[in-house]
């Protein structure tokens, strides 16, 4: 049962446009997101994260969206640039306090810009 | 220092070895995780160290043997792997509370053969 899901597995877009990512997700315990960049043989790249109370939050090139009702975030890339291209992967967390978090992952999206 | 410090980045073992993967980090983070990750897929953890304590083990197999020696670091120990197990490891850590600041290492890439 996948807990978090992107259902878009790759996604072409030209420099300079908007890169949208989409994620999904069915466990209402979930309360904080976080989006990753990766490289192949590397280790994942922290992005931007949102926590449950907020529907959106702001860095930079990168916008994440949250709409709890609907269990979706997204994550927008303004202006997309060659160096943007890689595995977006969405993660999820329950607050377990003292426990440390779980992060639960998407499939991942592989983002292609061209120049 | 922001960062979390896997050793080695690529190690190859066979089946009757044992060997152990390092991870550090300096950033004060009271949370320590081990993830998998096979090629094409998203990461999954393994386990989680708070307080340099054992709080979550997601049922892996006995041959992987996690040890948090202290606040900084934290060890994978390994022992008559199967190939199935080869895959990029990776260390992360985190505010423990609030799962703030949740950083990945480069990861430890294993191939047994």
């Amino acid at each position: 049962d996948q807990q978090v899901k992107q259902n878009s597995p790759s996604l072409s877009v030209q420099e300079g446009r908007i890169s949208i990512l989409n994620c999904d997700y069915t466990n209402s315990m979930f309360d904080y997101f976080l989006w990753y960049k990766k490289y192949p043989a590397e280790g994942p790249t922290f992005l931007i994260s949102i926590s449950s109370i907020k529907d959106k939050n702001e860095d930079g090139r990168f916008t994440v969206f949250l709409n709890k009702s609907a269990k979706h975030l997204s994550l927008h890339i303004v202006p997309s640039q060659p160096g943007d291209s890689a595995v977006y992967f969405c993660a999820a967390s329950e607050r377990w306090e003292a426990a440390g978090n779980k992060l639960t992952f998407g499939g991942g999206t592989r983002v292609l810009v061209k120049p | 220092d922001t960062e979390v410090t896997q050793t080695p980045k690529h190690l190859v073992m066979g089946m009757t070895n044992k060997k152990s993967l390092k991870c550090e980090q300096h950033m004060g983070h009271r949370a320590m995780y081990w993830y998998k990750q096979k090629a094409k897929k998203p990461p999954e953890l393994m386990f989680v160290y708070s307080y340099e304590k054992l709080s979550i083990n997601e049922s892996v197999p006995s041959r992987f043997s996690p040890e948090c020696p202290n606040s900084s670091l934290l060890n994978l120990h390994l022992h008559a792997l199967q190939p199935e197990d080869s895959a990029l490891y990776l260390c992360a850590s985190s505010q423990a509370r609030t799962g703030y600041g949740y950083t990945f290492g480069s990861g430890t890439r294993l191939t047994v053969v």
